[in-house]
């Protein structure tokens, strides 16, 4: 079957870095998107890895280790508006996209 | 660019009617568009996936005859709840690729759905 597994839920504090884990277990592989969803709006787009290696985009970076089946995303200097949900999803062999289920992030003061 | 809308943002309906939900692609041809269910603290379920001009491609255990979905055109896909009950009230979310660059799904903002 096609797992993405990703904690629940992570506290971290204003200011500092956290480091959200993603590994995967999908039939093929085309790429592995993370997404950010505040409560009651839809997902907006972070970032997208198909190449090993780290993909950075401002306070966002995201790596990617194919051979491990695992990514993570880091946010660096926290901001109070970066309590989210964070998603991460891999693409499939049929470019279908598999979601997981969500880590919210909580941070505090 | 690779802005997609939905309308309406939220709607609240008696139990028994239906529901139309539309997404548009506003400044791309959206090959494919997906339509997705999330319920409160849950992650997005994909319910279908529609290529324009064809019938849509449903997720196992998504009712077929309960949510209609028609994507008449390059950049537009409407999904109907039929005969709606309270069970069905959910967060349904759209999303359309351009078949350009990775397939990136750019996503409408949702709409809110209460059925009383």
């Amino acid at each position: 079957g096609q797992n993405i597994d990703q904690p629940t839920e992570m506290t971290a504090t204003e200011g500092a870095i956290v480091q959200i884990n993603c590994t995967y277990q999908t039939s093929g592989f085309n790429g592995l998107f993370w997404y950010q969803q505040h409560a009651g709006e839809a997902p907006t787009f972070l970032s997208y890895n198909v190449l090993d290696g780290l993909e950075e985009k401002g306070r966002f970076s995201s790596f990617l280790s194919r051979s491990k089946g695992y990514s993570y995303l880091l946010l660096k200097e926290l901001q109070m508006k970066d309590s989210a949900s964070y998603l991460c999803a891999v693409m499939d062999s049929n470019y279908q996209l598999i979601w997981g289920a969500g880590t919210k992030l909580i941070i505090k003061p | 660019g690779a802005v997609v809308s939905q309308h309406p943002s939220w709607v609240i309906c008696k139990s028994g009617t239906s529901v139309k939900i539309e997404c548009r692609s506003l400044d791309f041809q959206a090959t494919t568009m997906f339509w997705y269910r999330q319920f409160p603290k849950q992650s997005l379920m994909l319910m279908a996936t529609s290529n324009e001009g064809s019938k849509a491609t449903y997720e196992q255990g998504v009712e077929k005859d309960k949510f209609l979905i028609n994507h008449a055109s390059l950049t537009l896909s409407t999904l109907t709840v039929t005969s709606a009950h309270p069970e069905d009230s959910s967060f349904y979310i759209c999303s359309a690729t351009s078949g350009r660059e990775y397939n990136e799904q750019f996503f409408g903002p949702g709409t809110r759905l209460t059925v009383l």
